[in-house]
């Protein structure tokens, strides 16, 4: 089925461990995405790829870095993951660079100990 | 800053009990706003997009109304199926490089047979 698929769906993490997650669309979208999501505080977003070749912070970027492949693939690292990095992690993708719906992954579920 | 508020964080309804969903934003220019549903342990699955002010949109059970200031999902006779958290998030005109969206914090549904 087309769509966004998320790996691993679960993680667990040593502080100070570093891990990439994979996402990966193949519905041809320009726009990738990496959000967190944690009780109370809603989806926040982390880096986004307006189109293949760019990369740009979001409104929490600090801890994380971001790759984008290729138009398919936009990966997420944690260098050296702290407890604070424990969360849900979506990627999603979109049509265009703005005005469209995302479609999401299921999500990686990461807890650092 | 783009800001989305949504209310109540929770809602439980008799099947059957029609009711709606508020979602107040504050966005300098607005590009879309958006509704998203998501199940637990699962990525939100995108609704609905509405753009302008007075702007309409139907699925099923599910109505969704724009204002200037705060739009609303209604949902006509419930059915427990649609037990859900709802997800509200807006995109600014201004983003012009991505179509980065902002959250807001989401309504709990609990439709009770």
């Amino acid at each position: 089925n087309a769509g966004v698929t998320q790996t691993p769906k679960f993680q667990v993490l040593k502080t100070g461990q570093s891990m990439t997650l994979q996402c990966a669309q193949d519905m041809n979208h320009n726009s990738m995405y990496w959000y967190r999501q944690d009780p109370g505080m809603g989806l926040r977003l982390i880096y986004y790829s307006a189109s293949e070749g760019t990369t740009d912070k979001g409104e929490v970027p600090n801890g994380y870095n971001v790759s984008r492949l290729n138009k398919r693939e936009f990966s997420l690292r944690l260098e050296s993951a702290a407890p604070s990095q424990t969360s849900v992690y979506f990627c999603a993708s979109s049509e265009d660079r703005g005005g469209y719906g995302y479609t999401f992954g299921s999500g990686t579920r990461l807890t650092v100990v | 800053e783009d800001q989305v508020t949504q209310s109540p964080e929770a809602l439980r309804l008799q099947e059957g009990e029609s009711s709606s969903l508020n979602c107040s934003y504050t966005v300098s220019g607005l590009r879309g706003l958006f509704w998203y549903r998501q199940d637990p342990g699962k990525g939100p699955e995108f609704l609905f997009t509405l753009y302008s002010a007075g702007e309409e949109k139907e699925k099923e059970r599910l109505k969704a109304t724009l204002t200037k200031k705060e739009s609303f999902l209604h949902i006509t006779a419930p059915k427990p199926e649609d037990s859900a958290t709802y997800l509200c998030a807006v995109q600014a005109r201004e983003n012009t490089n991505a179509g980065k969206s902002t959250f807001g914090d989401g309504t709990t549904l609990t439709v009770k047979p």
